[in-house]
């Protein structure tokens, strides 16, 4: 099925360890985006890549980091995983110009204890 | 400083009844303005946009006003079903190089009774 796929759906963590949340787009959309959702916090962007080979920080860039792979593909790093980072992560990909094209995956749960 | 705004965090209705979610916007740079719908356990989908030339969009039973000198938009659901039951989101952008990142507000979580 054409979308985003997200993995994994979830994840559990202790403070410290580091994971890769990663990110996969077949509609050969040029633009990606990190999104994490918290209980009354709504959706705030982390990185964004307008298009491969590109990454800027969003609004909450601190304690991640992102890799464009290919036009396909973009990865969610957290080196040192904090109890602050338990939320849900959200990846989205958008064409180019065209403003109502995003596409959101079905997120990743993580949890760090 | 929060640029979009709901204010409400929940709303509930009777079936057939109509909803009304708001949203208030501080940033005049916003051109482009988008609810999305999500469900637990799902990602966000597209529901209705409206550009800031533009006062109103509908598309069949959701219609969003716009309201440029009060920065404040509404959905409108019409009637309302249970199946639109979930939390709505307001999301906003803005053009000039912006590479047309949303922002979010924070969502209102719409409860339709049977």
């Amino acid at each position: 099925n054409a979308g985003v796929t997200q993995t994994p759906k979830f994840q559990v963590l202790k403070t410290g360890q580091s994971m890769t949340l990663q990110c996969a787009q077949d509609m050969n959309h040029n633009s990606m985006y990190w999104y994490r959702q918290d209980p009354g916090m709504g959706l705030r962007l982390i990185y964004y890549s307008a298009s491969e080979g590109t990454t800027d920080k969003g609004e909450v860039p601190n304690g991640y980091n992102v890799s464009r792979l290919n036009k396909r593909e973009f990865s969610l790093r957290l080196e040192s995983a904090a109890p602050s980072q338990t939320s849900v992560y959200f990846c989205a990909s958008r064409d180019r110009g065209y403003r109502n094209g995003y596409t959101f995956g079905s997120g990743t749960r993580l949890t760090v204890v | 400083d929060q640029q979009v705004k709901q204010n409400s965090p929940s709303l509930s209705v009777q079936e057939g009844r109509i909803s009304i979610l708001n949203c208030d916007y501080t940033n005049s740079m916003f051109d482009y303005f988008l609810w999305y719908k999500k469900y637990p356990a799902e990602g966000p989908t597209f529901l209705i946009s409206i550009s800031s030339i533009k006062d109103k969009n509908e598309d069949g039973r959701f219609t969003v006003f716009l309201n440029k000198s009060a920065k404040h938009l509404s959905l409108h659901i019409v009637p309302s079903q249970p199946g639109d039951s979930a939390v709505y989101f307001c999301a906003a952008s803005g053009s000039g190089g912006s590479n047309y990142k949303l922002t979010f507000g924070k969502g209102t979580l719409l409860t339709v009774n049977p």
